[in-house]
């Protein structure tokens, strides 16, 4: 069965830190996968998106992530954050067989002065 | 483009009461999909849409919960007899590709 695993629930940084939010995988095919951010009262928006090819991909607000089939992982980074980049963020797989999203738990991230 | 629309954002019923959300998905986009968000079950899925047959309502709890798409331009979530464990944040999204989804704000449902 497929499942996503965010093992850190919250995670606080200082401003102009870099960040890295953990993301591991289990599906029995190639995986599609994808971050999503959650401002607070708002719906998920898409970070990014990986379908193939190279295992780095970038995404809106200088954020990138790194796909590794070798840890079934799919981490997202960002070189230094905003306070604005506070907000919940979520890793998702796409089953291609239904066409469902596996949704991982979400990291809360805190951005400190 | 103004992205998946869901009405109300807000909602409060009172135990029993019946409730009707409202979701108009992306012009063009030919399938929609509607979660549910709480804190301790996180994002679930509910049910699905693909040019507006209904493809799998797995998630749907049977007894109280429909959901319909009539035409292009909007689905319709409907909780019958509302519990308060009903109490969440219902998503919305919809899709062109089957791959990626495109979400409302969500509709905050309150059951008292």
């Amino acid at each position: 069965a497929q499942s996503v695993t965010q093992p850190d629930a919250r995670v606080t940084v200082s401003e102009g830190a870099s960040l890295q939010l953990r993301c591991k995988y289990s599906y029995s095919a190639t995986p599609y996968l994808f971050w999503y951010v959650q401002y607070p009262r708002q719906g998920l928006q898409l970070l990014l998106k990986y379908y193939s090819g190279d295992p780095v991909v970038q995404g809106v607000n200088s954020f990138e992530a790194e796909f590794s089939k070798s840890n079934s992982s799919f981490h997202l980074q960002k070189a230094s954050v905003h306070w604005s980049d506070s907000a919940v963020y979520f890793c998702a797989l796409l089953n291609t067989g239904n066409y469902k999203y596996v949704f991982g738990a979400g990291t809360r991230l805190k951005v400190i002065a | 483009n103004a992205g998946v629309i869901q009405t109300p954002r807000h909602k409060v019923t009172g135990k029993g009461q019946e409730a009707t959300l409202w979701c108009e998905p992306i012009s063009g986009h030919s399938a929609v999909f509607w979660y549910r968000q709480t804190i301790v079950q996180g994002l679930e899925f509910l049910t699905y849409f693909r040019n507006q047959a209904p493809i799998d309502d797995s998630g749907m709890p049977k007894e109280r919960f429909s959901a319909q798409m009539p035409n292009q331009s909007h689905s319709t979530l409907k909780i019958q007899s509302t519990q308060p464990q009903d109490s969440a944040v219902y998503l919305c999204a919809s899709s062109l590709s089957s791959y990626e989804q495109y979400f409302g704000p969500g509709t905050r449902l309150t059951v008292l």
